[in-house]
Formats: structure tokens, sequence, C-alpha cells
């Protein structure tokens, strides 16, 4: 079957950096989503890497390793307002999404 | 402003009876979908449509139905046939399937509370 891994919850002091990590096991590859979920409001992407590598984009940096099946997402300078949820998926050989349960982020002042 | 609207936010019906969500993009995407999402699960695929009426089964289609009659609608019934309908129900849009990045995005969800 296909699998996403991420961690349920993590906690974080403001100001500081926070790595969330992904693994995951599908049929077949065609990319891998993260997108931020504050509560009770609707998914806004993030990032997207299909080659290995990290990808930059402000405070927020995702890395990908397709040989092991993993990613993470790299928060820099946390803010109050980046405490959300945190959604990996992967798209798949259908070229469907396989979405992860989500990471909860709690940022601490 | 382009974007997708979901109508209501809440819902809240008897048990038994059948129940519409509205979700309507003027994105000019030719990909809808619908979403379940549960406390701790990952979102969930019920419905997804391509084109305009055509819509494939996604992983969880017993119970509900679709239609897509015009580019913009997708409206998702969710009928007494659902066993545990009462879930946050997320509605997205896309540009096409099938072309690896394939940015979706979501409506405001509609939370339904099956009584």
């Amino acid at each position: 079957g296909q699998n996403i891994d991420q961690p349920t919850e993590m906690t974080a002091t403001e100001g500081a950096i926070v790595q969330i990590n992904c693994t995951y096991q599908t049929s077949g590859f065609n990319g891998l989503f993260w997108y931020q979920q504050h509560a009770g409001e609707a998914p806004t992407f993030l990032s997207y890497n299909v080659l290995d590598g990290l990808e930059e984009k402000g405070r927020f940096s995702s890395f990908l390793s397709r040989s092991k099946g993993y990613s993470y997402l790299l928060l820099k300078e946390l803010q109050m307002k980046d405490s959300a949820s945190y959604l990996c998926a992967v798209m798949d050989s259908n070229y469907q999404l396989i979405w992860g349960a989500g990471t909860k982020l709690i940022i601490k002042p | 402003d382009g974007g997708i609207t979901q109508s209501p936010k809440y819902l809240f019906r008897k048990e038994g009876q059948n129940v519409t969500l509205s979700c309507e993009q003027n994105l000019n995407h030719d990909a809808m979908y619908w979403y379940r999402q549960d406390p701790g699960q990952g979102l969930r695929l019920i419905y997804y449509s391509q084109i305009v009426n055509d819509f494939q089964k996604g992983d969880i289609a017993e119970g509900y139905s679709v239609s897509r009659e015009k580019k913009e609608s997708f409206p998702l019934t969710v009928t007494s046939a659902q066993k545990n309908p009462t879930a946050f129900y997320l509605c997205a849009s896309s540009i096409a399937e099938g072309l690896g990045f394939d940015e979706q995005f979501f409506g405001p969800g509609t939370r339904l509370t099956v009584l």
C-alpha cells in the first residue's frame, strides 16, 4: 500500500528553526508537495520538489531525497503565525496526490 | 479575484437526509476534486473530475455522488448511505492532471455535522 509518515505534533520557540520530516512509500513518484493549513481553514501551497536537493523560498525550504523516500520542510525565524498543520503529499504514478496526516506545529513565545 | 468558494461554511443535517455541498471556481481550471478530512488523518479523495460531464471515483466514493455539468461547478451530495458523514469537506481545483507540478487550490471547506 501507499503510505506517508509525518510526526503528529511538534513544538518550537518563536525565532528558532524547526524541521518537519516526511517519509513516503508510494506507487511511483511525480513530485512531493508541502501545504500549510491553519485550523479550520483551507490548505495553501508552500513548495514542490521533484528532483533531489533543496528548494528555498524565503523563510521556508524543502528538501527531497528520492532514493531514501524522504523529505523535510525547514522553517526559519519562526513567527507565531507559523502555528499551523503542515501537510506532506506525494503525487504517485497515476498523478494522484497521496496525503500524509499532517504535522501540527505549535509555536511558543 | 479568482478563487474557489464553498457553501455553506457549517451545515447540520439529520441522519438519513441527503445533503448537497456547493463548490464553485472561477480560476478556469479543468480539474476539480472533493476531499474529506477527519481528525488525525490525511485528506482522502472522494471524487475528481478532469473535464465537464466526466468524473471518477476516488478512494472513498461510497455514499457520495457528484455532477460536473459546468466547468465552474462541482457539487457533492452526501447520501444517507454514507455511514459516517460528519467531517470537514474540502473542494479543490487545478489546471490539469498528469503534468507533474499541478498545484491544487482549495476552497474554505464545509464542516458537515449529522445529528
